[in-house]
């Protein structure tokens, strides 16, 4: 089945390091690549998202690529700050034929002031 | 955006009973969903619920261990039944953006442990 595969579990930078979040997924077919972030005792919310007809996508300090042909996409935090500290998700779904969205496992990015 | 509200936000259960989880949203929605989180996991989706049919439960959960209501396009419940320790996860539900694309919004999610 489809399955998508983020790396790595657990990222520990300094703050004002950048931090990098990777990203593979199988169904060949998905078109669309949201990033989430959950921070401790909340729901997933989406901070960014890109779509399979761009490469490349910023907001601030944060940017996703995608690399249909290795399917590949990345999540890149720029200047992070301790208020980055949460779990991303990356997530990987197709715009038609019906509504299913397959998540990474997560990784936990720890900033240390 | 869409408000998503959950109730309750955590519980503690004995094993053998059942917890109801609420899942309450400031707009109508066709599609309403519930995922299970485990603890350190991701979110693995346990239904669709529509409002007016029947749920659409995934590979590995039935109904008769997780109910879902759907009684109009604002609410739903999750009923998890004759809980086990297994059962202790955090429950999410969400609403899709309706804007064309799969983005989703998420609750608060309910914090369920079960001894």
């Amino acid at each position: 089945g489809e399955n998508v595969e983020q790396h790595p579990s657990t990222l520990s930078v300094q703050e004002g390091d950048s931090a990098v979040i990777k990203c593979t997924y199988s169904d060949s077919a998905s078109n669309y690549f949201p990033w989430y972030k959950q921070e401790l005792g909340k729901g997933p919310q989406l901070i960014i998202d890109i779509r399979s007809n761009v490469g490349e996508k910023k907001d601030q300090r944060i940017a996703v690529t995608l690399n249909k042909t290795a399917k590949h996409f990345s999540l890149h935090i720029t200047e992070t700050q301790p208020e980055d500290s949460a779990v991303y998700f990356c997530a990987a779904s197709r715009e038609t034929g019906g509504f299913k969205t397959i998540f990474g496992a997560g990784t936990r990015l720890f900033v240390k002031a | 955006s869409a408000v998503i509200s959950q109730k309750p936000s955590r519980d503690i259960c004995q094993r053998g009973t059942s917890l109801t989880i609420q899942c309450q949203v400031d707009s109508q929605v066709t599609m309403m969903f519930w995922y299970r989180q485990q603890p350190g996991q991701s979110l693995t989706l346990i239904a669709t619920a529509n409002q007016g049919s029947e749920a659409t439960y995934e590979s590995g959960f039935v109904i008769d261990k997780f109910p879902i209501s759907r009684p109009n396009l604002t609410f739903s419940t999750l009923t998890v039944s004759n809980m086990s320790p297994e059962d202790s996860s955090i429950y999410l539900c969400s609403v899709p953006s309706g804007q064309g694309v799969q983005t989703q919004y998420f609750g608060p999610g309910t914090r369920l442990l079960v001894l």
